[in-house]
């Protein structure tokens, strides 16, 4: 069965810094993958997505995400961090089975220091 | 496009009542699924449809939860008998169905068993 691991649950980050936010996956097959963010109180909302092809995808919101095969990783990173970006991420892995739904990592809690 | 809409946004309810939740997808998405998400987790699969049909349950939907989409559009999301351990947050998503789209989360029930 497919996994994923976010290793930080907390990171702070000072405003205007760059992000970088860790996911690892483990399946047997190229996965499809995704980063979702969470507001307190709030549903999910789709950052980006990886399914094929170039493996530095662009999201919403100045995120982008790379995709190494070698690693296992769908990294999510973003140049300068707003105060708005303070949220819970979560990675995703999609494997077309029979639900087709999604396998979510425990998410990293992301604090923006002023 | 309205967005997956979700009713009530908070529940509390008695230990050993019943609650029921209701889920309304974007209009012409084929698929609905019913996540949960407690404290400090990723969102974890109970049950999706595709149209009516009720395609595939987790283990984690005990007897006590039931899942309906009688005519392919709202769902409701029901819990009997409930427990403390059933607090948690109840997020409902959609898809239009074509493999591997993403889902499109509702801003959740958030129940609270006393």
């Amino acid at each position: 069965a497919q996994s994923v691991t976010q290793p930080d649950i907390h990171i702070t980050v000072s405003e205007g810094a760059s992000l970088e936010l860790r996911c690892n996956y483990s399946y047997g097959a190229t996965p499809y993958l995704f980063w979702y963010v969470q507001s307190p109180g709030q549903g999910l909302q789709l950052l980006l997505k990886y399914f094929s092809g170039d493996t530095l995808v662009q999201g919403i919101k100045g995120f982008e995400a790379e995709f190494k095969r070698s690693q296992s990783s769908f990294n999510l990173r973003k140049p300068s961090v707003h105060w708005s970006d303070a949220a819970e991420y979560f990675c995703a892995v999609g494997v077309g089975g029979g639900a087709d739904g999604l396998t979510f990592g425990k998410g990293t809690h992301l604090i923006i220091q002023p | 496009d309205t967005g997956v809409s979700q009713d009530p946004r908070h529940k509390i309810t008695k230990r050993g009542q019943n609650v029921t939740f209701r889920c309304d997808p974007i209009s012409e998405h084929n698929r609905l699924y019913w996540y949960r998400q407690t404290l400090g987790q990723g969102p974890e699969f109970l049950t999706y449809f595709q149209n009516e049909a009720q395609l595939e349950k987790s283990r984690l939907l005990s007897d006590r939860f039931s899942a309906e989409r009688p005519k392919g559009s709202f769902s409701t999301l029901e819990i009997q008998r409930t427990e403390q351990g059933d607090s948690a947050m109840y997020l409902c998503a959609s898809s239009p169905g074509m493999r591997n789209s993403p889902l499109h989360f509702g801003n959740g029930t958030r129940l609270t068993v006393t």
